[in-house]
This record gives C-alpha cells, structure tokens and sequence, in this order.
C-alpha cells in the first residue's frame, strides 16, 4: 500500500460537535482527496486539493471544509457534524500519474 | 457533471467461470477508467485502467475494454476465484495528466462459488 495513514480510523460523535479527520501521506504527492462511501452510493468526492493551500469541492462538499499547509497532510472538517454525515471516509492521492491510492478509511458515526 | 452507471450490482458465478461487469458514463471527454476491488472492511485497490486512446487492457486474469462511442466500458474476470469474492467499482474521470476527480458506479457485490 502507497504511505498513506487516516486518523482516527473510527470515531463516533454528537450532531453539532465539530470533527476533524486527518490524512498524512509519506508519498510527496502533489493531489490528494476525500471520498465517502455510503451503502448504494459507491464512493462520492467531497473536496481535493492540487497543491499546498490550492483546493477545491467535490460532488459532495455541503458541510465540509478541508485545508492543506504541508504536503503530506490533508485535513477534512465537518464544522457541525450532522447524522447524514455518518460514514466511510477515504483519503486518496496520486501524483504525476493519474492512478489514486486510497488510504485505510475512518469510520464515523454521528448520534 | 459525470454519471457513471454500474451493472449489475451483485453477481455470483461458479469457480473458473467468468465475470463481466459492465459500466456506462456519460460524459463523452471522460478519458480516464479505473477498475477498484474492495475486500470487506478494506480500501479501494486499484486493480486495472484504461485510458480513452486504447480499446482494451489486458492483465493476467483481468481485462477491461472501451467502447467510447457507446460510452461504456466493462471489465472481465476469467477463471475465477474464490479470492476474486469482492465488491468491484468502476470509476470515470477526465485527466490532463495528474490529478483528476474520479465519479464512481455503485458497485457489484461479486461472489464466486466454490
């Protein structure tokens, strides 16, 4: 597997509570992103980022919010978690090739 | 923005049997097709692409043709195994050449039989 951690990889949460999660890649890829994965839905892009400060949304961006000051690290917030929020969430990168890697996945739960 | 559709959603086939999914998009600049395998619990592992310039890709046991006129592309699975038990996705993108935003089909639940 590509150098790629997600922390945490399980959390569960109250709706209104502010989330963080966290992807850090050891591969020095420039593109990095974030999936869900919902039963019926396959996996959905929620944001990417194409470089150090440069990002953009995704399908699925209502609610999130992601940030990227160093290369390797790619952070999702979900500002005020809500239970529609509950999910699979994967981090992905790629780099001079279009292949993307993704990394373990973070379960979250939101009662 | 692109649609990818995936077909169909479970498959169950006996060992050495083969298995066609089958995927269709509809965004005719999408150049960029990778097939992922996911193990229950596990990530997406990339397993095979394609790209809009080549009609069909062969790995091993695993090959993925592209029909770009019809706008759809499928990926074949010859004698089968019980490894081969996964849930497989196909995914649509376009690419300039690093970085691209892949829309994925829903997946097939795909079970081999001993």
């Amino acid at each position: 597997d590509a150098g790629i951690t997600q922390s945490p990889r399980h959390k569960v949460t109250e709706t209104g509570t502010p989330v963080t999660l966290r992807c850090h890649q050891t591969e020095n890829h420039r593109y990095m992103y974030w999936y869900r994965q919902d039963p019926g839905h396959g996996l959905r892009l929620i944001h990417y980022s194409y470089g150090v400060k440069d990002t953009d949304k995704g399908e699925v961006s209502d609610g999130y919010s992601v940030s990227r000051s160093k290369t390797e690290d790619f952070l999702l917030t979900l500002e005020s978690a809500t239970s529609s929020q509950t999910s699979v969430y994967f981090c992905a990168i790629s780099g001079l090739t279009d292949e993307q890697f993704f990394g373990p996945g973070t379960r979250l739960t939101v009662l | 923005g692109e649609n990818v559709e995936q077909h169909p959603s479970t498959l169950s086939v006996q060992e050495g049997d083969s298995a066609v999914i089958k995927c269709t998009y509809s965004d005719s600049a999408s150049n960029y097709f990778p097939w992922y395998k996911q193990e229950l619990g596990k990530r997406p592992q990339l397993i095979i692409d394609i790209r809009s310039n080549v009609g069909e890709k062969k790995d091993q046991r695993i090959a993925v043709t592209l029909n770009k006129t019809a706008k759809h592309f499928s990926l074949h699975i010859t004698e089968t195994q019980p490894e081969d038990s996964a849930v497989y996705f196909c995914a649509a993108s376009i690419t300039t050449g690093g970085g691209n935003k892949l829309t994925f089909g829903t997946g097939t639940q795909l079970k081999v039989e001993l």
